[in-house]
């Protein structure tokens, strides 16, 4: 079965603090896609990154960072100097190819950026 | 380029009433996904589609719920009757399986029945 798990429930940060979301994230195919999206106030699911299961190089897209790491199963999110605008819940999913065709999400992280 | 679009973006209906949530895919976009979010469950999986055959409806809750995509341009959701248990925000999704099934969604239809 595949499972997703976001440990942090809730995190809070002073505006220009990094910050790091986990994932850990479980399967036994080889084959899949991990993705993160970005829930703001407003509620639209705003995707964010995919990556694949075959390439763990990291990314990185402006103050945005992702580890993916296989060995430990993990897909961590950084965002660097943090802006309020980041406040957000953050949900991190899985997708297995050729199998159910089924995104499992986290439980999300809510994350509050204060002023 | 347009969205997922998904209408209405919010419905307050009384219980026992038919509800009607539709979706406009991504043009080219082969799979559609309906999710429901709600505090106790999270995103979960409701029904999804490929070239507009329903292909997994196990999330579906009850039989109240039923979904159709009668083009590869639209999709609804139906619950008939409704039930407050129902409230939750519905979100649309849509693919492609050529560039890898990255999932783009909708800005959701919030449902309050009461």
């Amino acid at each position: 079965a595949q499972k997703v798990t976001q440990a942090q429930t809730e995190i809070s940060v002073v505006e220009k603090e990094d910050v790091t979301l986990d994932c850990v994230y479980e399967t036994r195919d080889t084959t899949y896609y991990l993705f993160w999206y970005k829930q703001p106030p407003s509620g639209e699911l705003v995707f964010l990154i995919r990556r694949n299961s075959f390439d763990e190089q990291n990314e990185i897209s402006g103050r945005y960072s992702w580890n993916f790491q296989k060995s430990t199963s993990s897909f961590n999110f950084t965002i660097t100097a943090s802006q309020v605008v980041d406040s957000a819940v953050y949900f991190c999913a899985l997708f297995i190819q050729g199998g159910s065709e089924k995104l499992v999400f986290g439980k999300g992280t809510k994350l509050t950026v204060n002023p | 380029d347009a969205g997922v679009i998904q209408s209405p973006r919010h419905e307050v209906t009384e219980m026992g009433q038919e509800v009607t949530l539709r979706c406009k895919p991504i043009s080219g976009h082969d799979y559609l996904f309906w999710y429901r979010q709600t505090m106790m469950r999270g995103l979960e999986l409701l029904i999804y589609f490929n070239n507009n055959v329903p292909i997994d409806d196990s999330g579906m809750p009850e039989d109240r719920f039923s979904a159709k995509m009668p083009n590869a341009s639209f999709s609804t959701l139906k619950i008939q009757p409704s039930e407050p248990r129902d409230s939750a925000v519905y979100f649309c999704a849509s693919s492609l399986w050529e560039t890898g099934n990255t999932i783009y969604f909708g800005e959701g239809s919030w449902l309050t029945v009461v």
